[in-house]
């Protein structure tokens, strides 16, 4: 069964590096059809979509937060991860990693991880 | 960028009765629109993709219409365990950019 668990670098201050990794058991990331996507929620507010990367290390990002972020992947440890820089007040919130399905014309994303919360404060 | 409207923002229903969702886009994605479902505290789950295809494992009183810029969720009756939240995200054509709805909160009336 596909399971996916996020990890990260705690607490941020502001102006730093946020660093996830999405570590995902049950399925090879090298296997295709699927895009592997970051998701964040703030506190109390919708979805938003980060961006997502392929097994062969391409990606598309949200244009609104392409200028901060990366995302890259190990296929050896079956992760990928997410870096956001310059980080503010307004990157507070729950982020999670998520499978889309390539296959679909919505490139659906059906398997979430649990999400972590990582704040920005000094 | 595609826009996502989301009405209303909350819907106030008993449970039995029947749900309308909308989620109107700002131009044309075709039917590359899908439905999550989000309960307090809990991650997001994958409702419908494709405008109108249930997910494994959702049952049939959700169904999904609707195509180019305006899209419908209806729950046909129902149970206390659908009140959520509920979003709708699109994939524009090209470059496949994803983004989603504001949410429509289905409250207990």
């Amino acid at each position: 069964q596909l399971q996916l668990q996020e990890s990260g670098s705690g607490p941020v201050k502001p102006s730093q590096t946020l660093s996830l990794t999405c570590s995902v058991s049950g399925e090879f990331i090298s296997s295709g059809g699927y895009s592997w996507n970051w998701i964040r929620q703030a506190p109390d507010k919708g979805l938003e979509w980060i961006g997502y990367i392929y097994h062969s290390g391409s990606t598309l990002y949200n244009p609104s937060l392409k200028s901060r972020v990366t995302m890259s992947v190990d296929r050896s440890k079956n992760q990928f991860s997410l870096k956001l820089t310059s980080v503010t007040a307004a990157d507070t919130a729950d982020y999670y990693c998520a499978r889309g399905i390539t296959v679909t014309m919505s490139y659906a994303m059906d398997v979430w991880g649990q999400g972590t919360t990582v704040t920005v404060s000094s | 960028e595609i826009v996502l409207t989301q009405s209303p923002a909350t819907l106030s229903l008993s449970p039995g009765e029947r749900a309308t969702l909308s989620c109107r886009a700002s131009q044309s994605v075709g039917t590359y629109l899908a439905w999550y479902q989000q309960k307090p505290g809990q991650t997001p789950r994958l409702l419908i993709y494709d405008a109108s295809n249930r997910a494994t494992g959702v049952p049939a009183r959700f169904s999904g219409s609707g195509s180019g810029t305006d899209f419908t969720l209806t729950i046909s009756s129902l149970e206390p365990e659908d009140f959520a939240v509920y979003y709708c995200q699109q994939r524009s054509h090209w470059p496949p950019v994803l983004t989603f709805g504001g949410g429509t909160k289905v409250e207990t009336k």
